[in-house]
């Protein structure tokens, strides 16, 4: 199973949709959260931490659950700019590291 | 500007051959990262760093090898026992400090074997 696992898509909307992406962790340790936004060929970007009261910024909402250990994005009223790759990124205390699942295609179309 | 530098950003290999992949910071992060990725895949970590003269195996360990001589510098060698080298690879640092920090990366490098 993998430590970090996201529904590919690609999730195809049209512009002024709302869309949500899950993402489950398989580490219980895992300690910070967060969702990177990748546009094709170029690196990932920061888009927002994750915390576990949630938290908003603009037209993007993260949610967390420890317990059913999955964090989700919302995305409300779809740009053509918001068509990209995004990638559910967790870090344990242990390791120290970041670990990247796969990613969810987003198309928004016109 | 601080930022996080990778080159080259196009690399092409001859099988066989060993290549070093270059990560420099300006950041002062005590933790660095490299990162493989393929084509419609996430990022698999190869190496990380948290402090100067000590590193980690990542999940992809296999076939590369790392330094950290120097804070702000994190070379990444591709050796020949790397049957599949071709990929984009990412350097990443962060502040170790808090957990919640941010991660910057390099515009990553592409590695071509001919």
């Amino acid at each position: 199973r993998k430590e970090v696992e996201q529904d590919p898509g690609p999730f195809n909307v049209p512009e002024g949709a709302t869309v949500a992406f899950n993402c489950t962790y398989s580490n219980s340790a895992s300690q910070s959260f967060f969702w990177y936004r990748q546009d094709c060929r170029k690196e990932p970007k920061l888009l927002m931490s994750v915390y576990s009261s949630g938290n908003e910024d603009g037209r993007f909402t993260a949610q967390l659950n420890r317990a059913s250990q999955y964090i989700s994005l919302l995305i409300r009223d779809s740009k053509l700019s918001d068509s990209a790759t995004y990638l559910c990124v967790v870090k344990d205390t242990g390791r120290r590291a970041l670990t990247f699942g796969s990613g969810t295609r987003l198309q928004v179309q016109p | 500007d601080g930022g996080i530098t990778q080159s080259p950003k196009y690399l092409f290999r001859k099988e066989g051959q060993n290549v070093t992949l270059s990560c420099e910071q300006n950041l002062n992060h005590d933790a660095m990262y490299w990162y493989r990725q393929d084509p419609g895949q996430g990022l698999r970590l190869i190496y990380y760093s948290q402090i100067v003269n000590d590193f980690q195996k990542g999940d992809i360990a296999e076939g590369y090898s790392v330094s950290r001589e120097k804070k702000e510098s994190f070379p990444l060698t591709v050796t020949s026992a790397q049957k599949n080298p071709t990929a984009f690879y990412l350097c990443a640092s962060q502040d170790r400090g808090t957990m919640n920090t941010e991660a910057f990366f390099g515009q990553g490098t592409r590695l071509t074997v001919v």
